[in-house]
């Protein structure tokens, strides 16, 4: 069975400080990646996606990278945290048929990030 | 503008109620339509998945429909228990050249009261 974790599940990190949460997946191959924040309140905004090792989409500019150094390992980093990088960040999975369609998004628990 | 709209933002309903959440998209090529049911400070968990030929399905209280002419969906819940408080998420798989991409509606939280 294929299961995802991510971690670490909440984080308090000064302003200006480095930032690196992480994503793996087990029991697939050549999974769709993504990243997504949540806002207090709000909705989930897709960040970064990616559909192999090394090939990031960015959907908003931010003080966010993301990186997939392996096929089933994605990172999202940040050089200095902003306060306005505080919320809930969730990682996703979902496993991508050669014809382009692909299965349910499976999402990990989420890290909750607060920036003070 | 959100490519997948929900409505409404927020809904309070007495326990035993039913309730119908709705789900407008403008993205395309359309390849299927999910909605999901996320607790507070916990991960989404899918709860229906549905193609473009498909009009309605159920899981449990929950029934979606899909009316991919007016690119519209809904989520009815019936006989709501007090622990289908939760916000509820509208998905939409669009094709792109490299694969699915997932586009999520801003969701609708819902509170069931007794």
């Amino acid at each position: 069975s294929q299961t995802i974790h991510q971690w670490p599940a909440t984080l308090v990190q000064p302003v200006g400080s480095p930032l690196s949460l992480e994503c793996t997946v087990e029991g697939t191959s050549n999974p769709n990646l993504y990243w997504y924040r949540q806002a207090a309140g709000r909705g989930l905004q897709l960040l970064f996606y990616s559909v192999g090792i090394g090939q990031i989409s960015s959907e908003v500019p931010q003080n966010l990278s993301a990186s997939r150094p392996q096929d089933r390992q994605f990172i999202l980093s940040s050089k200095k945290l902003l306060l306005s990088d505080s919320g809930f960040y969730l990682c996703a999975w979902s496993k991508r048929w050669p014809g382009g369609g692909d299965t349910e998004a499976f999402f990990g628990q989420g890290t909750r990030l607060t920036v003070v | 503008k959100n490519q997948v709209e929900q409505s409404p933002q927020s809904l309070i309903i007495l326990e035993g109620k039913n309730c119908t959440l709705q789900c407008n998209y403008t993205v395309s090529p359309f390849s299927n339509l999910r909605w999901y049911k996320q607790d507070t400070g916990r991960g989404p968990v899918s709860l229906t998945i549905m193609t473009f030929s498909e009009n309605t399905k159920s899981n449990g209280r929950y029934t979606a429909t899909l009316d991919a002419d007016t690119k519209q969906s809904s989520l009815h819940i019936t006989a709501s228990q007090l622990s289908d408080s939760a916000s509820y998420i509208c998905v939409v798989s669009v094709i792109r050249n490299a694969g699915n991409m997932l586009t999520f509606g801003g969701g609708t939280r819902l509170m069931v009261k007794p």
